[in-house]
């Protein structure tokens, strides 16, 4: 079974650019998770899907990240304009049940995106 | 708000060396969940374990196990006789009741050297 795939594995843009992440869950996961660690940093959430719908955003740094899921099957997490302070590893995670504690205990990690906005 | 503290920004053994990473964590809640992930060069979060806040029985698998102090607020993690594919970042993650999301550390690199 294939795990959590995100692309591109790094992506070198320029500041004021546009930036399209992305990333395909396992399948038949309904919990979609975005987080994002800047060097050395902690790993931050994001925000989370539950099939199409944007169950928690308030991990989104600003409106110039909008992320979708298309028919609750991938998503897209897109940053315009980019900035310095954008760069860092972008995460994507899926699990089967809405709530980690109490059903799977875990989440599935993809290996990352990393950013760098020169 | 919650928070976890990994102090250890990087630890260099060599092999068959025993080592711990530590982790500190911060909430207000008393039913929550403590998480140890490691990160290969690989780049993926690969999941080693849960702990829930009602239960302080240390754990062992294998090689590893960890140490779960309530009274300390601790969750820390050892590695026995390290091998050289030890050799990763760990991160250490808390998420309260009722929340999906995790909580993370800054990570802690481990070098084991052959």
């Amino acid at each position: 079974e294939a795990g959590v795939t995100q692309f591109p594995s790094h992506s070198v843009i320029e500041k004021g650019q546009t930036v399209t992440l992305r990333c395909d869950p396992i399948s038949g996961h309904d919990n979609l998770y975005w987080y994002r660690r800047v060097m050395g940093k902690e790993i931050k959430f994001l925000l989370h899907f539950v099939k199409e719908s944007k169950q928690d955003e308030s991990g989104m740094p600003n409106n110039r990240f909008l992320a979708e899921r298309t028919g609750g099957t991938y998503s897209t997490l897109k940053v315009q304009p980019a900035e310095l302070e954008d760069s860092g590893v972008y995460f994507c995670a899926s699990s089967p049940g809405p709530y980690i504690p109490t059903l799977t205990g875990e989440l599935f990690f993809g290996e990352g995106s990393r950013l760098t906005v020169l | 708000a919650q928070k976890v503290t990994q102090a250890q920004t990087e630890i260099s053994v060599v092999e068959k060396e025993d080592v711990t990473l530590d982790c500190v964590y911060e909430t207000r809640d008393t039913t929550y969940y403590l998480f140890w992930y490691k990160q290969p060069p690989s780049g993926e979060l690969v999941f080693l374990i849960r702990r829930n806040s009602f239960d302080e029985q240390n754990e062992i698998s294998g090689r590893y196990s960890w140490n779960f102090q309530k009274s300390t607020s601790s969750f820390n993690f050892t590695i026995t006789a390290s091998q050289v594919v030890d050799s990763a970042v760990y991160f250490c993650a808390l998420s309260e009741a009722g929340y999906s999301t995790l909580t993370f550390g800054k990570g802690t690199m481990l070098l084991v050297s052959p």
